[in-house]
């Protein structure tokens, strides 16, 4: 049972460089989320896909994109890394029922020099 | 205006006794959930309680319940009979059932169980 995957867990980029963070959930999951957490400021949603074939945007999207491949699968791209970037990324699932809480990922942890 | 706020950035409590962390939350929308996280200093974000906004009665997890006050707007975690393990950050986090599929958290409690 391996819920919410997560690649890599752990990243260092130099500025201006790009990847893109992996998440695959095996749960059958309709809606998929991408938050960062910064120390004191909580999560904060980048971007979600409430089903496959829709993306929008949350509270800091600026500076990613996503793709949300297929029903199992939500990626993150940084097309140009900055150090504001640096920060511990978080991909979460859920099934379409709003009772049913999120099931996260074990983070990736992201550092921008 | 912040959708989950919560006034308490750290706490601390006596082994074995009680300790309840603050939440209140914003919203509109007559149908929401609320849902309480632990996350300990490994990182992961472990699911603790949630609270329907139409559920007649408070919901309770084992150690965890939930004080919910719906026209106060406040879905309190309180945790019985604390343990060093219970030492985390706890994140409360609401969804609107009517208006999408996000979640909002709020900044968190840093809970310190002391022996």
């Amino acid at each position: 049972n391996a819920g919410v995957t997560q690649t890599p867990k752990f990243q260092v980029l130099k500025t201006g460089q790009s990847m893109t963070l992996q998440c695959a959930q095996d749960m059958n999951h309709n809606s998929m989320y991408w938050y960062r957490q910064d120390p004191g400021m909580g999560l904060r949603l980048i971007y979600y896909s409430a089903s496959e074939g829709t993306t929008d945007k949350g509270e800091v999207p600026n500076g990613y994109n996503v793709s949300r491949l297929n029903k199992r699968e939500f990626s993150l791209r940084l097309e140009s890394a900055a150090p504001s970037q640096t920060s511990v990324y978080f991909c979460a699932s859920t099934p379409q029922e709003g009772n049913q809480p999120q099931h996260f990922g074990d983070g990736t942890r992201l550092s921008i020099l | 205006a912040q959708k989950i706020t919560q006034t308490q950035p750290g706490m601390f409590v006596q082994e074995k006794e009680a300790v309840t962390l603050d939440c209140t939350y914003d919203t509109s929308d007559p149908s929401y959930g609320l849902f309480w996280y632990k996350q300990p200093s490994s990182g992961e974000m472990i699911f603790l309680i949630y609270q329907g906004s139409y559920d007649q009665q408070n919901a309770t997890e084992g150690r965890y319940s939930l004080n919910f006050q719906k026209a106060r707007k406040s879905a309190n975690l309180v945790i019985s009979a604390s343990q060093l393990g219970d030492s985390a950050m706890y994140f409360c986090a609401m969804r609107e059932f009517n208006t999408g599929n996000q979640f909002y958290f709020g900044t968190g409690t840093s809970l310190t169980v002391i022996p």
